[in-house]
C-alpha cells in the first residue's frame, strides 16, 4: 500500500463510450502525474499537475482529458477511445515542492481494454 | 535532454545467484537516479533513490545501486537471488526540478529459476 489509490482496477469500453479514471493520494503530495504503460514500450509520461495546475501535457490526445479538482484527487476522462489505447494507466504523486530529489509514489494502476 | 538506458530487457539468474540489473544514463546536470520494481499487475514500488549523499545506497529487500559518475552507471545488484525477486525493474531519472516527471528506462525483466 503506497498511499495512492485508483479506481477502477479494470476497465473495458467501447470505442463510443465515456468513462472517468480516478486517483487519489493520501501522502500529503503536491504533485501529481498521469503515466501510460504499454506492452513492451518505455512509461510514457501524460500529464504532471503541481498545486493543481497543469504543468505538462506531453502530446496526449484530446480524447484523454485531465482534472485535478485540489492537490489530493486526479482524474482522467476517456471519450471515443482507439483500441492502442488499451494500456496499463498508472498515477502516481510527489511532494513537488524545491528541489528534484523527491521519489514518485504510484498507485496500482487501471488496467484498460478498448474493444 | 536527460534518457536512461538498461541493457538487458532480459535477465535469468539462479536462486542464491548475484543479481546485476544495468542501467546507464544521460544528463546535463546532476542527477537524481532511482530504481523501481513491478510485480505483476501491481504499480512501481521505489526500491532505492541516489541523491547525491552517498555513492553507493541500499534500499529494500537487499538491493543496493552504485553510482559511478565517470561512467554514468547506476547498476542494480543483490547479493543472493530470491525466488520473490522475481519482476519487472525500472532505472529512472529526475530533471532535477520539483514536480517534474521521471524519464524512466524500458524495464528489465528478472526470472529466477530454484
Amino acid at each position: 500500500e503506497t498511499g495512492v489509490t485508483q479506481t477502477p482496477r479494470h476497465l473495458v469500453m467501447g470505442m463510443t463510450n465515456k468513462k472517468s479514471l480516478k486517483c487519489e493520494q493520501h501522502l500529503g503530495h503536491n504533485a501529481m502525474y498521469w503515466y501510460k504503460q504499454s506492452a513492451k514500450k518505455p512509461l510514457e509520461l501524460m500529464f504532471v499537475y503541481n498545486f493543481k495546475e497543469q504543468t505538462e501535457n506531453n502530446s496526449v490526445p484530446s480524447r484523454f482529458s485531465p482534472e485535478c479538482p485540489n492537490s489530493s484527487h486526479l482524474f482522467l476522462h476517456l471519450h471515443t477511445l482507439q483500441p492502442e489505447d488499451s494500456a496499463l494507466y498508472l498515477c502516481a504523486s510527489s511532494q513537488g515542492s524545491s528541489g528534484g530529489s523527491y521519489e514518485q509514489y504510484f498507485g496500482p494502476g487501471t488496467r484498460l481494454t478498448v474493444t | 535532454a536527460q534518457s536512461v538506458t538498461q541493457l538487458g530487457s532480459h535477465v535469468s539468474v539462479s536462486e542464491g545467484a548475484l543479481v546485476l540489473l544495468r542501467c546507464n544514463y544521460s544528463s546535463s546536470v546532476p542527477p537524481y537516479l532511482f530504481w523501481y520494481v513491478q510485480y505483476p499487475n501491481q504499480g512501481l514500488q521505489l526500491l532505492l533513490k541516489y541523491t547525491s549523499a552517498a555513492t553507493l545506497v541500499k534500499g529494500i529487500n537487499g538491493f543496493e545501486a552504485e553510482f559511478k559518475k565517470s561512467e554514468t552507471s547506476f547498476h542494480l545488484t543483490k547479493p543472493s537471488a530470491h525466488m520473490s525477486d522475481a519482476a519487472e525493474y525500472f532505472c529512472a531519472v529526475s530533471e532535477g526540478q520539483a514536480g517534474t516527471a521521471l524519464i524512466f528506462g524500458k524495464g528489465t525483466t528478472l526470472s529466477v529459476s530454484s
